[in-house]
C-alpha cells in the first residue's frame, strides 16, 4: 500500500532562517506530488505541484521553493524565513497522470516563525 | 485566489440530524471535484468525489450533489455522530493537474 511520510512535524523557527520541508512517497511510482499550505483558519493554498523528477510548477509567487531531486521526493525550502510564512504545510500525493484525482495528504509540518 | 468556496464557515447540528453543507464554484470549466474532511492537526481525507457528467453520487451515510447551471456542490451526511465534527472543504480540478480547495466549514456534532 503507498505511505506519505512527512517531517518535521512541528518546526519553530526565527524570521530569516532557512527552511526544509521533506516528504516522501512510498509505494506508487511516479506520482504527481504537491505542496499546500494552510494558514490558521483558512483553506488550503496550492503552492507548488510537480509532474515528474526536476518538474516544478509554482502556483504563488514568493520566498519559497520547491525541489523534487528523486520521483518519490517533494522538498519545500526557503532560504530565509518570513512571519507570513507560519503555517500549517502539507504534502500530497495522486496517482493520476493527467489531472489531480483523488489527493493523499501527509499528516502535515507545522511551521511557525518567531 | 481561490474560485472555490463554501457558503458558510460553520455548521452546528445535534447528533442524529442530517448535515447538509454547501460549496459554490466560479469555474464552469471545472471537471472534477471532491469533498474532503480535515479533523485537527492532521491532513485532510477523501470523503467523496463527483465528476460533472453525473449530479448525484453517494457513498456510505455521505451524498455529493452536483448543480452545475448553478455552480454549486453540496455534501450531506446522514445521521450525523461527534465523529464527523472536522473542518470540510470542496475542491475542484480546473487546470487538470492540481485541486484548487476552498475555505471550509466547520461541522460541530453535539451529543
Amino acid at each position: 500500500s503507498q505511505t506519505i511520510h512527512q517531517w518535521p512535524a512541528t518546526l519553530v523557527q526565527p524570521v530569516g532562517s532557512p527552511l526544509s520541508l521533506e516528504c516522501t512517497v512510498e509505494g506508487t511510482s511516479n506520482p504527481n506530488l504537491y505542496w499546500y499550505r494552510q494558514a490558521a483558519g483558512r483553506g488550503l493554498q496550492l503552492l507548488f505541484y510537480s509532474v515528474g523528477i526536476g518538474q516544478i510548477s509554482s502556483e504563488v509567487p514568493q520566498n519559497l521553493s520547491a525541489s523534487r531531486p528523486q520521483d518519490r521526493q517533494f522538498i519545500l525550502s526557503s532560504k530565509k524565513l518570513l512571519l507570513s510564512d507560519s503555517g500549517f504545510y502539507l504534502c500530497a500525493w495522486s496517482a493520476s497522470p493527467y489531472f489531480a484525482g483523488e489527493l493523499f495528504f501527509g499528516e502535515g509540518s507545522r511551521l511557525t516563525v518567531l | 485566489g481561490e474560485s472555490v468556496g463554501l457558503h458558510l464557515p460553520t455548521l452546528s447540528v445535534q447528533e442524529g440530524d442530517n448535515s447538509i453543507i454547501n460549496c459554490a464554484y466560479s469555474n464552469s470549466a471545472s471537471d472534477y471535484f471532491i469533498w474532503y474532511k480535515q479533523e485537527s492537526g492532521k491532513g485532510p481525507q477523501f470523503i467523496i468525489d463527483i465528476r460533472s457528467n453525473m449530479d448525484k453520487r453517494q457513498g456510505q451515510r455521505v451524498t455529493v450533489l452536483l448543480n452545475k447551471t448553478v455552480k454549486h456542490l453540496s455534501l450531506q451526511i446522514a445521521a450525523t455522530q461527534p465523529g464527523d465534527s472536522a473542518v470540510y472543504f470542496c475542491a475542484e480540478n480546473i487546470r487538470g493537474t492540481a485541486l484548487i480547495f476552498g475555505k471550509g466549514t466547520t461541522l460541530s456534532v453535539s451529543s
